[in-house]
Formats: C-alpha cells, structure tokens, sequence
C-alpha cells in the first residue's frame, strides 16, 4: 500500500539557519504530494503542494520539489525564523483518489527553532 | 470566518460511558472526515463521508461509528471507549473530493 517516510525528528535550529526535512514515498503511478503544518495546538494547516513530477511548491519561504525519479518530496527553508517552529507532516493523496480523498501521512517532524 | 469546528477539545472519560465528539464545518463541503493522530504514527483515517448520509470506511474504523444527516455535520461515535482509543482526533472537510482539506483544531481524548 501507499506510505510516506520523514525524516524523524526533533530538528533543533538557530534562527536564520537552513532547514531540509526528507520526505520519500511509496505509491503507485503519479499521487499529489502535500505538506502540511501543525503549529502547537492548532489543527493541520495547507503548506505546499505539488501534483506532477517536477512541479515546485511554495510558500512562506518554503519549498519542495516532486521527484519522481527519488520519490522523494523534500522540505527547504533557506533562513528559518522562530515562528516557523511546529510540527511538519509529508502527505499524499494516491492518483485517481476514487471517491475518498485520503491522505497517507508520515508521522510528522517537530522542528524547534531557537533565537 | 470559515473554519472546521470541534467539542469537546478536551475529554476524559472511563471505559465503556459512551461519547460523542462533534464536528462542525460552515464552507457548505461536500467531503468530511475523521483522523486519530498518536505519537510516532502520524495522521490515520478513521472514517470520512462524501455527502450527507454516505459514509464508508477508512484505515482504523474499529469501535468508531459516524453519521452524515446534515451536511455541515459530522460526529464521531465512541459507543464503549476503551483506552487504546485514547488520542488527538481531527475532523476535516473539503469541498468535494480532490479539493484542499480544512483541518478542525483538534479533540483530545483520555479514556481510564
């Protein structure tokens, strides 16, 4: 079946420093790759998408690009800030979907990120 | 404000006393659905509905049961809680399948 592997955590950063969170998956064909964000005590927020091979997605300052080739769907923030600090989940929705909109997770990255 | 809402947010209880977490969505979604997120598992799907009174199955729907009767409504069921169901449950919704899926806040439940 479909699986998702993060890196597992905690990140511990300086402000402004570079942050890479890997992610790989296991699916079959071309699924939608997400990232979401848990700050602490909130629900699941939308970070990226990216739903073909070779797309980027962005926001916030963070990006990550869908390799097919790696199946790999890598998190990148080149100066993070304090605010930035949360809980990371890598996602994906299988091609086609059928009539359930599931989304397969890793079990989440906490990222700290320190003054 | 358009927004996924849950109650409780927070919940203990004993085993066996019957319990039900509401969620509630104002973006008139067509798709809900129903996670427990546990430590070092990630997010699992328990059940998710594609309109009003269509509900099926997801990865761990064991001792669970939802209802779709309204639209903006969709409450989990926990008919005899037993501990292994302790957990931090999310409801979300989406407009219709294949759209961006809105989070609720959370419930976290404690069953002794």
């Amino acid at each position: 079946g479909d699986s998702v592997t993060q890196m597992e955590g905690p990140v511990t950063l300086s402000e402004e420093a570079c942050l890479t969170i890997n992610c790989t998956y296991t699916a079959t064909g071309y699924p939608s790759l997400f990232w979401y964000v848990q700050y602490p005590g909130e629900g699941l927020q939308l970070l990226l998408k990216a739903t073909k091979a070779d797309d980027k997605g962005s926001n916030k300052g963070f990006e990550a690009t869908y390799r097919k080739e790696t199946t790999s769907f890598h998190l990148e923030k080149g100066s993070v800030q304090v605010s930035d600090s949360a809980v990371y989940f890598c996602a994906l929705r299988p091609m086609g979907g059928g009539s359930n909109y599931k989304l397969t997770f890793g079990k989440g990255t906490l990222l700290t990120v320190n003054p | 404000e358009a927004q996924v809402t849950q109650n409780p947010r927070y919940l203990i209880t004993v085993t066996g006393k019957k319990l039900t977490v509401t969620c509630s969505q104002n973006m008139n979604h067509e798709y809900m659905s129903w996670y427990r997120q546990d430590p070092g598992l990630g997010l699992r799907q328990i059940y998710y509905s594609m309109n009003v009174e269509v509900t099926d199955k997801g990865d761990v729907p064991e001792g669970y049961k939802v209802s779709r009767k309204e639209k903006r409504n969709f409450p989990l069921i926990l008919e005899s809680p037993s501990p292994n169901q302790t957990s931090l449950y999310f409801c979300a919704s989406s407009l219709r399948t294949g759209y961006e899926q809105y989070f609720g806040p959370g419930t976290r439940l404690t069953v002794t």
